[in-house]
């Protein structure tokens, strides 16, 4: 079964300052992982996905993320937020064959002028 | 190229009525997802289509909760009767395909409010 946690249910940042959201996994197979944004009253878009080739993941608007399988992270960057990166983020898994997405609960980005 | 549509965007009904979402997947994609959005919570599967067939539903309230893809496109789910619970957002996504590592495309969502 899989599983994701996401560590912070809300991060706030200065604009210009760098982002940073956590998320742990759990997979009994070796695991697909994605990152999506959803803006408020707006549909969920793919930011990026892992899907076990290199491990550092670039995704659109500056963000990427990192896959360690040794600490089960696949934790979300950006050097430097925008006021428009303010939403909702959630880390999924997915597993083998047609095993469904798994969602995080969810980290809320508030960005600060 | 065109998104995942989704209608209507608000329903408001009271409990014990029912109510039927609509949705049409990016053309050309196999596979269509219903998922339900708490508030404060991620999605949550309900239903997987390959084509017109099920795949996955073991998620689906099956007492109160329907969805049919009839012709292997556009897709309705229907709740009846509702209740308070189903108050929620309600998702639908499609991808060229089933399978680890497949994106998903998502809808706007049809937000529920179940009085």
């Amino acid at each position: 079964a899989q599983s994701v946690t996401q560590l912070d249910s809300h991060v706030s940042v200065s604009e210009g300052t760098p982002v940073l959201l956590r998320c742990n996994y759990s997979s009994s197979y070796s695991p697909s992982l994605f990152w999506y944004v959803q803006h408020p009253n707006k549909g969920l878009q793919l930011l990026l996905k892992y899907t076990s080739a290199a491990t550092l993941v670039k995704g659109i608007n500056g963000f990427e993320a990192e896959f360690k399988k040794s600490e089960t992270s696949f934790h979300l960057t950006k050097p430097s937020a925008h006021m428009s990166d303010a939403a909702e983020y959630f880390c999924v898994v997915s597993g083998s064959g047609n095993t469904p997405l798994v969602f995080g609960k969810g980290t809320r980005l508030s960005v600060i002028a | 190229e065109a998104g995942v549509a989704q209608s209507p965007r608000y329903k408001i009904i009271e409990k014990r009525q029912s109510v039927a979402f609509w949705c049409n997947p990016i053309s050309g994609h196999a596979t269509l997802y219903w998922y339900q959005q708490i508030l404060g919570q991620g999605p949550k599967l309900l239903i997987q289509f390959q084509n017109n067939g099920v795949v996955d539903d073991s998620q689906l309230p099956k007492d109160r909760f329907s969805a049919e893809r009839l012709k292997g496109v556009d897709s309705t789910l229907k709740i009846q009767p509702a209740k308070l619970e189903d108050s929620a957002v309600y998702l639908c996504a499609s991808s060229v395909n089933s399978g680890a590592g497949e994106t998903q495309y998502f809808g706007p969502g049809t937000r529920l409010l179940v009085l």
